[in-house]
């Protein structure tokens, strides 16, 4: 069965450390994303990948990192945590072609202090 | 700005009563659109999706979805939602003859269901 594994679920994190958030795919998919959701708000992409080694910038970047080390990883990396980094954050994977769905991770709730 | 808005932040209905959910688009042609939900503290899952073809595309648990290019709208109905239909309703739109897969997702509809 098709799943995108998020690590960990949740985290609480203090302002100025760093974070890192682990997606895992067995979907065999080239293209993996990470979303941001704030309460009250719908997805934003920070950054997206389509080939290993390899990540593009979203429409949020500032403030994050990217990593993907092979097809079926794909890390999120705060360097320097702030507040306004608290968020839920979605890793989605899927198929290369446009008109394919995203299949989403069940999130990571990461709280910055 | 090429953009996804759900108009209602919030809908209660009735167990047993109809539902629709307002989806408007804008985007220079005809784009692929999502409808995902989200059930609390959990991840998104596709309800149904529309690719250029028949504007009346069927889902999951008895939702169905109608496109209208001329309207750019994509509203998503249930003939009679149950308890279990409380959650998060998100519109998204994909951008047609791109390479990056992104999608572009509206704020959001709340559900909630009453007896």
């Amino acid at each position: 069965e098709a799943a995108v594994t998020q690590s960990p679920r949740s985290k609480v994190a203090v302002t100025g450390g760093k974070v890192t958030l682990s997606c895992h795919q067995t979907n065999n998919h080239d293209y993996m994303y990470w979303y941001r959701q704030d309460t009250g708000h719908g997805l934003r992409l920070i950054h997206y990948s389509y080939v290993a080694d390899s990540t593009e910038k979203g429409d949020i970047p500032d403030g994050y990192k990217a990593s993907r080390p092979s097809q079926e990883n794909f890390s999120l990396i705060l360097e320097l945590a702030s507040l306004s980094q608290t968020a839920v954050y979605f890793c989605a994977s899927k198929q290369g072609a446009d008109n394919q769905a995203p299949l989403f991770g069940e999130g990571t709730r990461l709280s910055v202090l | 700005a090429q953009s996804v808005t759900q108009p209602d932040a919030r809908v209660t209905v009735s167990e047993g009563a109809s539902l629709q959910l307002r989806c408007k688009y804008s985007y220079f042609g005809t784009p692929y659109l999502f409808w995902y939900v989200q059930y609390p503290r959990q991840g998104l899952q596709l309800l149904l999706k529309y690719y250029p073809g028949d504007p009346v595309v069927q889902g999951v648990n008895g939702f169905e979805a109608e496109f209208s290019k001329s309207n750019s709208s994509f509203h998503l109905r249930k003939a009679s939602v149950h308890w279990s239909d409380w959650a998060v309703y998100f519109c998204a739109r994909g951008n047609t003859g791109g390479l990056s897969g992104k999608l572009t997702f509206g704020e959001g509809t709340q559900v909630t269901v009453i007896s």
